[in-house]
Formats: C-alpha cells, sequence, structure tokens
C-alpha cells in the first residue's frame, strides 16, 4: 500500500524566512497530493493541492511542487508569519486504494 | 456556517465503558470518515462511508463501530473502551472521497483509564 513519509518534523524559522516541507510517497500511481494545516485546539485545513497533470502550484504566498519521476512533492511558504505557526500534514491519494494515506506531520514554528 | 461539528471536545473515561463520539455535517456531504492523530503517526482512518448504504474499514478498524443511519450523522462508537484507544479523534466530510477537499471537525481528545 502506499506510504507517505514527510520532512522535516520540526522546523524553526525567522519570521519573514521561506519555508519547505518535503513528502515522498511510494505508490506510483497516486495522482492527487493536498496539503493540510493543522492550527492548536482545531482540526486540519485544506490550505492547497495538486494533482499529478501539474507540476507546480501557487495560491499566494504558498506553493506546492510535484516531481513524479522521484516521487516527491514538497510545499513552500515564502514570507513567513507568525500566523503560519502550525502543523503541516502532506498526504497522496491514488485510484487503486482509493484513499488518502497522510505523512506523520511538520510542526513549523515561526519566530518573531 | 458550513461545519462538521464533533461532540464532546474532550472525553475521559474508564476501560470498558461503552461511549459514543457524535459528527454531523451541514454541507450534505455524501462521504464521511473518522481518524485518529497520534503523535509521529500523523492521521490514520479509522471508519469511512461513501453514502448512507455504504460503510467501509479503514486502516486501524480495530475496537471500533461506526454507523450511518442517515446522511448528515456518522457516530463513532467503542463498545469497550481499552488504553490504547487513547488519542484525537476527527471526523471529516466530503462531497464525494478523499481525493476533494476533506472538511474536518474540531476533534474529540479522549483519555481512557
Amino acid at each position: 500500500g502506499e506510504n507517505v513519509e514527510q520532512h522535516p518534523s520540526t522546523l524553526s524559522v525567522q519570521e519573514g524566512d521561506s519555508a519547505v516541507i518535503k513528502c515522498t510517497y511510494s505508490d506510483s500511481a497516486s495522482n492527487y497530493f493536498p496539503w493540510y494545516k493543522q492550527e492548536l485546539g482545531k482540526g486540519p485545513q485544506l490550505i492547497i493541492d495538486i494533482r499529478s497533470n501539474v507540476g507546480e502550484k501557487k495560491d499566494q504566498r504558498i506553493a506546492v511542487t510535484l516531481n513524479k519521476t522521484a516521487k516527491h512533492f514538497s510545499l513552500h511558504i515564502t514570507e513567513t508569519q507568525p500566523e503560519d505557526s502550525a502543523v503541516y500534514f502532506c498526504a497522496a491519494w491514488g485510484e487503486y486504494g482509493n484513499k488518502l494515506v497522510f505523512g506523520a506531520g511538520t510542526i513549523l514554528r515561526v519566530k518573531s | 456556517e458550513a461545519q462538521v461539528t464533533q461532540n464532546p471536545r474532550y472525553l475521559i473515561t474508564v476501560t470498558g465503558k461503552k461511549l459514543t463520539v457524535t459528527c454531523s455535517q451541514n454541507m450534505n456531504h455524501e462521504y464521511m470518515s473518522w481518524y485518529r492523530q497520534d503523535p509521529g503517526l500523523g492521521l490514520r482512518q479509522i471508519y469511512y462511508s461513501m453514502n448512507v448504504e455504504v460503510t467501509d474499514k479503514g486502516d486501524v478498524p480495530e475496537g471500533y463501530k461506526v454507523s450511518r443511519k442517515e446522511k448528515r450523522n456518522f457516530p463513532l462508537i467503542l463498545e469497550s473502551p481499552s488504553p490504547n484507544q487513547t488519542s484525537l479523534y476527527f471526523c471529516a466530510s466530503s462531497f464525494g472521497g478523499t481525493n476533494e477537499k476533506l472538511f474536518f471537525g474540531s476533534g474529540t481528545q479522549l483519555s481512557v483509564l
């Protein structure tokens, strides 16, 4: 079955710097890759997603890149702000398994 | 407001005492699911329901039951809770499945003593 590995587990950056979180997946048939943000005391919330027919997607300060050959995808946050501090989860979905498999999560701390 | 509502937010119980965590969504979603979140393990699916007629096991279904008698509600039942079920639980819903945007509830922190 699908396996998703996420790195790093913890990331501290200075306000205004960029943050990058990387994920690798095992099932080459996976074709949908969302990223969820979980703030303290809340449920995860979708912040961006990408499907396998594109290599990059941007939404203001957030971007996701996908390399299907290498089976990895990354979340890029530019000009980080204190409100970006949260736990971020990557996930991968494939039609064969018809389920979404999550990474272990990354705790992002933005220091002001 | 579109939302997934879980209750209770916090629950402390003892081994073997049956409990139910409720979940309700007001978005007319077909798909509903339960996840548990444990440190270092991310979110793991317990059970899911594609619609009122279809319910199936996820990756970690042992010790849990669900029911989907109506579209908006999807309760999680622990018939005989054990300490290894101490976890943070989330209910989620979407229009068609997990390859679409999932809407999560605020979570239920369960402690089984």
